[in-house]
């Protein structure tokens, strides 16, 4: 299993490009999850899914949108980026009643 | 009611010595409590998780204390080692729900 991937590792965009972060995971999970680590900082959830075709918006959602249309991706959208969304970007999944997460490797993004 | 308050923000330690890292919470709801290490440059991973019904859990040199009457918890690194150094995250889980509640993160560096 290749658990939770993630891609591209790396990004540089200028202000007001746009570009899709790609998530897979293998686990058959239902659950899926968008975080943003800002440097020295904690997990800020932007997104998450309970399943294919269903999102709901966490603490930090302004300026992304996502989508579910398999079990498997969950991709993260930014539309018009900015220098505040400068982060490191982490996804990740979980089954149902189960508190643990599995998280992928990342995505560095820096927005100049 | 959904906070789950970590302390330290960092810590430093000699290699060999015993960090303790601290957690809080209010929801008494809440029934699984994981820590996750995360490294420079990883994703987050869980290290050693609790349940409410014990006070104590062991794994390696990792033990969780937990104070049920008291709302907290706590992470112990018994001889602790340079490899040690990374960022530890507290959370906390309730059956049932969608989402983790992650503390803000201990950066721990274990000096040789």
């Amino acid at each position: 299993n290749a658990g939770v991937t993630q891609t591209p590792k790396f990004r540089i965009l200028k202000i007001g490009q746009s570009m899709t972060l790609q998530c897979a995971q293998d686990m058959n999970h239902n659950y899926m999850y968008w975080y943003r680590q800002d440097p020295g900082m904690g997990l800020k959830l932007i997104y998450y899914s309970v399943g294919a075709g269903i999102t709901d918006k966490g603490e930090v959602p302004n300026g992304y949108n996502v989508s579910r249309s398999t079990t498997e991706d969950f991709p993260l959208r930014l539309e018009l980026a900015a220098p505040s969304q400068t982060s490191v970007y982490f996804c990740a999944s979980s089954q149902p009643g189960e508190g643990e997460q599995y998280f992928g490797p990342g995505t560095r993004l820096t927005v100049t | 009611q959904q906070q789950v308050k970590q302390s330290p923000q960092s810590l430093i330690v000699q290699k060999g010595g015993i960090p303790i890292i601290n957690c809080a919470y209010e929801n008494t709801a809440f029934d699984y409590f994981p820590w996750y290490q995360q490294f420079p440059g990883k994703g987050p991973a869980l290290l050693i998780a609790i349940r409410p019904d014990v006070s104590e859990k062991k794994e390696g040199r990792f033990t969780i204390s937990f104070n049920k009457s008291a709302k907290q918890f706590s992470l112990h690194i018994m001889d602790s080692q340079p490899g040690d150094s990374a960022t530890y995250f507290c959370a906390a889980y309730q059956g049932g729900s969608e989402k983790l509640v992650f503390g803000k993160g201990t950066k721990l560096t274990v000096n040789p």
